[in-house]
């Protein structure tokens, strides 16, 4: 079965600090997808990004870097300079082939305070 | 990219009654529609996978008789919550998922039994 762990509940960070938010993943699967969602206050998902299990590159954009390790089934995320509309629920997700759909599943989020 | 949309954005009824919410991929076909049930400071979790023309598949623990989904078209299905009790109440989110491998989420529907 596929699980997604993401162990920081909360966290609270003063502005233009850098934070990271750990994801830890099990699957037995050799092909598969990891996500990043942000989830503002108003609820709506903000696709942030999705990494094949083939590429291990890392990947900035702007701010927001990703760290892809299998060798210790992580995909850590970092904000760089953190700003107060940072402030979100994060949720790392694993995407699962069901006869070829990505059924995804959802680590239980981490909630990301930013302190101006 | 791709827009998909959720109506109503929010809803309150009384226990007992139906509720429809509807799922829209406004500019692209989708094969595959999920449905997902967020409770307050809870992750998401899937109910069922809902392809066009077929029936849809529930996830273990998901009551089919009382969320009921239809998909009659590539571009719109449909979640019914029937006789909706208070613990009903949650936030119910659709995903379409294109035939290029990207699953884009709506909005999400706030539904508050009373």
């Amino acid at each position: 079965a596929q699980k997604v762990t993401q162990a920081q509940t909360e966290i609270s960070v003063v502005e233009k600090e850098d934070v990271t938010l750990d994801c830890v993943y099990e699957t037995r699967d050799t092909t598969y997808y990891l996500f990043w969602y942000k989830q503002p206050p108003s609820g709506e998902l903000v696709f942030l990004i999705r990494r094949n299990s083939f590429d291990e590159q890392n990947e900035i954009s702007g701010r927001y870097s990703w760290n892809f390790q299998k060798s210790t089934s992580s995909f850590n995320f970092t904000i760089t300079a953190s700003q107060v509309v940072d402030s979100a629920v994060y949720f790392c997700a694993l995407s699962e082939k069901n006869f070829g759909n990505e059924k995804l599943t959802f680590g239980t989020g981490t909630r990301l305070t930013i302190i101006p | 990219g791709a827009v998909v949309s959720q109506h109503p954005s929010w809803v309150i009824c009384k226990s007992g009654t139906s509720v429809k919410i509807e799922c829209r991929s406004l500019d692209f076909q989708a094969t595959t529609m999920f449905w997902y049930r967020q409770f307050p400071k809870q992750s998401l979790m899937l109910m069922a996978t809902s392809n066009e023309g077929s029936k849809a598949t529930y996830e273990q623990g998901v009551e089919k008789d009382k969320f009921l989904i239809n998909h009659a078209s590539l571009t719109l299905s449909t979640l019914t919550v029937t006789s909706a009790h208070p613990e009903d109440s949650s936030f119910y989110i659709c995903s379409a998922w294109a035939l290029y491998n990207e699953q884009f989420f709506g909005p999400g529907t706030r539904l508050t039994v009373l």
